[in-house]
C-alpha cells in the first residue's frame, strides 16, 4: 500500500482528456513540490513534469500538472495511442525522509 | 549526454550478497545527488536510497535498512549500492536516478536503463 494513492488504471477514446489523481499528506503532497514520470513498457521511467507543473525541455504541452493541498493531478490532452504507459507521482516526505513514488496508474487508450 | 549506466545484477540465493554499480556520464558527477529506485516484476517503483553529492546525507526505505549502503566515488563517477541479507521480496529491477534536491524540491531528472537483480534459491 503507497503512502501517495492513485488510481490503477485509466482509460479514454484517442484525442481526448484523462486526468490522473495522486492523493497524499501534509507530510508530503501538502509541503513538498510533485513530479510525475512516464513508463513505457519495458523502458525506464522518463521525467515529465517536475515542480508540480514544470514541463522538462522536450514535453509536450498536452502534458499538464497541477498541486492543490494534499493532491495533484496530472493532466494530459489530445490523447495518442503512444501515451498508454504507466505514470508515476512522486514527491519526498518530510516526517519519513523518504522519496515516495505512488502505486502507478495505466493509461489505456482505447 | 547524461548517462547513467547500472550495472552488477544477477542471481543471487537468500541471504546472499551483492554489489551494483551506476557509471555515470555526461555531466559533473560531484554536483548532484543520486539515487537508487527499485521496481519489483509487474509492480510500481519504489524509492530505495538518497546520497547528497558529498555523501554527507543518506538516506533509506525502511525496507532495506540496515542491509543496504549507498555509496559513491565522486573522482570514479560512480554509485553504488552494496546489498546483503537479500531475500526474495528484493527481487527487482534496480534503476539509478539522478535527483535535483533543494528544500520542496525533489525529482528525477534523468534514470538508467536498469539492472536486474534475482533473489532465488
Amino acid at each position: 500500500q503507497s503512502v501517495l494513492t492513485q488510481p490503477p488504471s485509466v482509460s479514454a477514446a484517442p484525442g481526448q482528456k484523462v486526468t490522473i489523481s495522486c492523493s497524499g499528506s501534509s507530510s508530503n503532497i501538502g509541503n513538498n513540490y510533485v513530479s510525475w514520470y512516464q513508463q513505457l513498457p519495458g523502458t525506464a521511467p522518463k521525467l515529465l513534469i517536475y515542480d508540480n507543473d514544470k514541463r522538462p525541455s522536450g514535453v509536450p504541452d498536452r502534458f499538464s500538472g497541477s498541486k492543490s493541498g494534499t493532491s495533484a493531478t496530472l493532466g494530459i490532452t489530445g490523447l495518442q495511442t503512444g501515451d498508454e504507459a504507466d505514470y508515476y507521482c512522486g514527491t519526498w516526505d518530510t516526517s519519513l525522509s523518504a522519496g515516495l513514488f505512488g502505486g502507478g496508474t495505466k493509461l489505456t487508450v482505447l | 549526454e547524461v548517462q547513467l549506466v547500472e550495472s552488477g545484477g544477477g542471481l543471487v540465493q537468500p541471504g546472499g550478497s551483492l554489489r551494483l554499480t551506476c557509471a555515470a556520464s555526461g555531466f559533473t558527477f560531484s554536483s548532484y545527488s543520486m539515487n537508487w529506485v527499485r521496481q519489483a516484476p509487474g509492480k510500481g517503483l519504489e524509492w530505495v536510497s538518497y546520497s547528497t553529492s558529498s555523501s554527507s546525507t543518506i538516506y533509506y526505505a525502511d525496507s532495506v535498512k540496515g542491509r543496504f549502503t549507498i555509496s559513491r566515488d565522486n573522482a570514479k563517477n560512480s554509485l553504488y549500492l552494496q546489498m546483503n541479507s537479500l531475500r526474495a521480496e528484493d527481487t527487482a529491477v534496480y534503476y539509478c536516478a539522478r535527483s535535483i534536491q533543494l528544500w520542496v524540491q525533489y525529482y528525477f531528472d534523468y534514470w538508467g536503463q536498469g539492472t536486474l537483480v534475482t533473489v532465488s534459491s
